[in-house]
C-alpha cells in the first residue's frame, strides 16, 4: 500500500537555526499539502504544491515539491519557538482522501 | 471564522460499548472526513462523505465503524462495539471540494478512551 515516510522524526534544534523535513512518497503523487499540529491541537493548513519542481514560500518557510512528484520538503529559516509542533505532508496518488506522513515533531528551545 | 466543532472533546468508554463522535462541519463544505490519531502517531484516514453517501474508507474503517449526516448540520461516526485499541484522538474534518485538491479543516477533536 501507499506509504509517506518523513525524516528525521524527532527534531531539536535552537531558536534560530534552520529546519527541514523531508517526506517521500512510495508511489508518484497528484498533490502534497503540508499541516502542522501543535501539541494538543489539530492538523492545521499550511499549503498545497502541485505542480513537479514547485517551490512555494511562507515568510520563513519554504515548501519543495520534487520532479518525480514523490519527494517533498519544509525548510524553516531561523526557526522561533512559535514554530514547535510536528509538521506532516499529506499526499494524494488516485483516491480522494489524504495519506499522511509519519510527522516530523520540532521542538525549538530558547 | 467559521470552524469545524466536534463534542464531546472526551469520552471515556468500557470496552464493548457503542459510542457515537460528533461534528459539525463549515456549513458550505461539501466534503466531510474522519481520521484518527493514535497518541503520538501519524493521522490516519478513515473515511470520507459526501453527497450523503460514503465515498472512500480505508482498511481501518470495518464493519464496526458507521457515519451518518443525520441532518443538514451534524456529521456523525459511530463505533458499535468499542475496543482496547480504538483508544485515541478522533478528528472530523471538511472542505469545499474534493479534499484531496483542496485544503482540509479539521475540529479540534474527541479523544476517545476505551477502558
Amino acid at each position: 500500500g501507499q506509504q509517506v515516510m518523513q525524516i528525521p522524526q524527532y527534531q531539536h534544534v535552537q531558536e534560530g537555526e534552520d529546519f527541514t523535513t523531508y517526506c517521500n512518497s512510495s508511489t508518484t503523487l497528484s498533490n502534497i499539502q503540508w499541516y502542522k499540529q501543535r501539541p494538543g491541537g489539530h492538523p492545521v493548513f499550511l499549503i498545497q504544491l502541485v505542480k513537479s519542481g514547485e517551490v512555494k514560500k511562507q515568510k520563513r518557510l519554504t515548501f519543495q515539491f520534487g520532479e518525480a512528484k514523490k519527494n517533498s520538503s519544509l525548510h524553516i529559516t531561523a526557526t522561533q519557538t512559535t514554530d514547535v509542533g510536528t509538521y506532516f505532508c499529506a499526499g494524494k496518488a488516485g483516491a480522494n482522501n489524504l495519506f499522511f506522513g509519519t510527522g516530523t515533531r520540532l521542538t525549538v528551545i530558547p | 471564522e467559521p470552524e469545524v466543532t466536534q463534542t464531546p472533546s472526551h469520552q471515556v468508554t468500557q470496552m464493548g460499548q457503542e459510542v457515537i463522535l460528533r461534528c459539525v462541519p463549515i456549513s458550505n463544505h461539501l466534503y466531510f472526513y474522519w481520521y484518527r490519531q493514535i497518541l503520538g502517531q501519524k493521522v490516519e484516514f478513515l473515511v470520507s462523505f459526501y453527497n450523503n453517501e460514503i465515498s472512500e474508507k480505508s482498511e481501518i474503517f470495518d464493519d464496526q465503524f458507521s457515519v451518518e449526516r443525520p441532518d443538514g448540520s451534524n456529521f456523525t461516526l459511530k463505533i458499535r462495539s468499542t475496543k482496547l485499541e480504538d483508544s485515541a484522538m478522533y478528528f472530523c474534518a471538511s472542505s469545499v471540494r474534493q479534499g484531496s485538491y483542496n485544503e482540509q479543516f479539521f475540529g479540534p477533536g474527541t479523544r476517545l478512551t476505551v477502558l
